[in-house]
This record gives C-alpha cells, structure tokens and sequence, in this order.
C-alpha cells in the first residue's frame, strides 16, 4: 500500500547547527504537508506544498517538494531550542479522499 | 485561523467502562473528521474517518465495537471506546480540514486515555 517514509528517526543537535529531516512517499503525490508536534501537544500544521519543484521558506524553516512530487525535505537554520519537537510530513491517500498519510515523524531535540 | 476543540484532555477509567471524547470545529463545518491513535514516539494512526450522518469508515484492523464513532452534526464528532481495557491506554487526536482555506489540517489537542 501507500506509503510516506521519514528520516532521521531522531536528531539531536546542538543550538545553532541546521536540521534537515527528508520524507520520500511510494506514490506520486498531489500535495505534500508538514506539521510539528510539541513534546505532550499535538500537530499543528506548517505548510502544504503543491507544485513541483516549489520551495517555501518559514523565517528559518525551508520546505522542498521535489520535482517528482516524490519527496519532500524540511530545513531547519541555526536551530533554537523552541525548535524541539517532532516534524511530520503527510501526503494524501490516492484513493481515499481526504485521508492522510504520515511518516513516522523526526523528533529533534536541541541541547543548549 | 480553524480550531478544534477536543475533549477531555486527560482521563482515567477503570477498566470495562465507557468514555466518550469529543471533537467539535469551532470556526466552521466539517463534514469528515479523522480520529487517530497516537502511542509515544511513534507516529498518528488513523483509525477512523467520521462522516456526517453517515457511518465512519474504519482502518484495517480496527473493532468498530470497540471504537463507537458518532458524526450527528457538521461541527461534532465523537468518539467512544467501549468496554475499556489497559491496553486501550493512548492518546487519541482528532483532525478536520476547514476547506475555505488552505490551512491543511486542524488538529484537536488530544485526550490522553489511560485505563487501570
């Protein structure tokens, strides 16, 4: 079946060093969604990307969705410590409407 | 911005009792919301999509018996696990997509379960 795979499964990283979690999907995508969950919160969406080959940025967050609408990345520059916490991406089922697929999700956590 | 409100946030039953959460959007109608499960370190699993005034369609996998899904209205959907046993213990979110916008999904802020 469909699949979204994310890597790394964790980052530790010291303040100031850059992030970067990549999401590959089994399938063509139509659109691709990031979201971030606090420890002990929930996910609260970033950004949905739909072309491809388009780039957003998000002040220190930039998110890739790539020419094949295969995969995505998400980076993350000079992290802070308000950056901890895990970073889902999700791509649509392609046969079931409105459902969402998520990866497994890279938890970061930023030592100061 | 589309809010959900979910409750409750945290509840403890005994084992073999009923508890009802609920998913309500705010801000605007939802007419499918989404109810996963979600175990520590591991990633959302959807158990079901609630469809108002119809039935919900459930994952593989999961006991509709079990997992009692209710979508009465275009803002309300709850979700009541039956007959509670410890390994129910989770924590269940629910989402809605508002679709005016393109805001992805709104997430509820969950409802930790544990069942002793």
């Amino acid at each position: 079946g469909q699949q979204v795979m994310q890597i790394p499964q964790y980052q530790h990283v010291q303040e100031g060093e850059d992030f970067t979690t990549y999401c590959n999907s089994s399938t063509t995508l139509s659109n691709i969604q990031w979201y971030k969950q606090r420890p002990g919160g929930h996910p609260v969406f970033l950004i949905q990307l739909v072309k491809s080959g388009e780039v957003k940025k998000q002040k220190r967050l930039t998110f890739q969705f790539g020419e094949a609408k295969k995969n995505s990345s998400l980076h993350i520059t000079a992290t802070q410590t308000t950056d901890v916490g895990t970073y889902f991406c999700a791509g649509p089922s392609y046969n079931q409407g409105g459902k969402l697929i998520f990866g497994q999700g890279t938890e970061l956590s930023v030592k100061p | 911005g589309a809010v959900v409100s979910q409750h409750p946030s945290r509840v403890i039953c005994k084992s073999g009792t009923s508890v009802k959460i609920e998913c309500r959007s705010l801000d605007f109608q939802a007419t499918t919301m989404f109810w996963y499960r979600q175990f520590p370190k591991q990633s959302l699993m959807l158990m079901a999509t609630s469809n108002e005034g119809s039935k919900a369609t459930y994952e593989q996998g999961v006991e509709k018996d079990k997992f009692l899904i209710n979508h009465a209205s275009l803002t309300l959907s709850t979700l009541t696990v039956t007959s509670a046993h410890p390994e129910d213990s989770s924590f269940y979110i629910c989402s809605a997509r508002d679709l005016r916008g393109l805001h992805g999904y709104t997430f509820g802020s969950g409802t930790r379960l544990t069942v002793v």
